[in-house]
């Protein structure tokens, strides 16, 4: 059964530091693994997908990378901004198992001003 | 385009009485999903449909049915509602291998 660990479950960290959100997952045949961003009472907004036959993913501060063979993912926030601040969810897909996620717990993100 | 939609935002129910949770997308997904959301247990899949006529299980699907006559629509019945299903409720939206795109949720108290 795949499982999903997201270490650390929470992060305080001064606004301007470079910071790594890690996501670890026990079945390696996976389709795909996303990362999502959740703000206090909100929905989830998708940061990027990644798909197994890809290595990484960049979208403006953001950098997800992605190792099947030891089952980790990571994402990589540059200079972060208090805005920054929200809960991070990582989530995989497993092949034939229609768009059906596997989510983590979570790293709630802290940035202080 | 509006996304995913999903109404209603919030709904008190006492023990017991059924209801309809909406969720709707304009995307063209194939894929579309309901989780449930609660404290110390992360998201969980609740059913899931891959097309139009198409339904299955997820981990937790036990006092919800689903069904999916339209390729817009995936509604979410709880048949006969009870405390454990207190929770905050997403449905998502895709195409096969792509971005999941979720609704802004539905908050459910069951009294």
């Amino acid at each position: 059964k795949q499982e999903v660990t997201q270490i650390p479950a929470a992060l305080s960290v001064p606004e301007g530091e470079n910071l790594v959100l890690n996501c670890s997952f026990t079945d390696s045949a996976i389709y795909n693994l996303q990362w999502f961003r959740q703000d206090p009472g909100k929905g989830l907004t998708s940061l990027l997908l990644i798909q197994s036959s890809q290595r990484e993913q960049t979208s403006g501060r953001l950098n997800a990378s992605l190792d099947k063979s030891s089952g980790r993912s990571t994402l990589y926030i540059a200079a972060s901004q208090p805005g920054d601040s929200a809960t991070y969810l990582c989530a995989v897909s497993n092949y034939n198992q229609g768009g059906k996620l596997i989510f983590g717990q979570g790293t709630e993100l802290s940035v202080k001003p | 385009n509006a996304g995913v939609t999903q109404t209603p935002k919030f709904q008190v129910l006492k023990t017991g009485q059924s209801m309809t949770l909406q969720c709707a997308q304009d995307m063209n997904h194939e894929y579309m999903s309901w989780y449930r959301q609660d404290p110390g247990m992360g998201l969980r899949l609740i059913h899931y449909s891959v097309g139009a006529g198409i339904t299955d299980q997820g981990e937790v699907p036990n006092g919800y049915n689903v069904s999916r006559s339209t390729t817009e629509d995936f509604p979410l019945r709880l048949l006969s509602a009870a405390p454990s299903q207190t929770s905050v409720y997403f449905c998502a939206s895709s195409l096969r291998g792509g971005t999941q795109y979720f609704g802004p949720g539905t908050r459910l108290t069951v009294l």
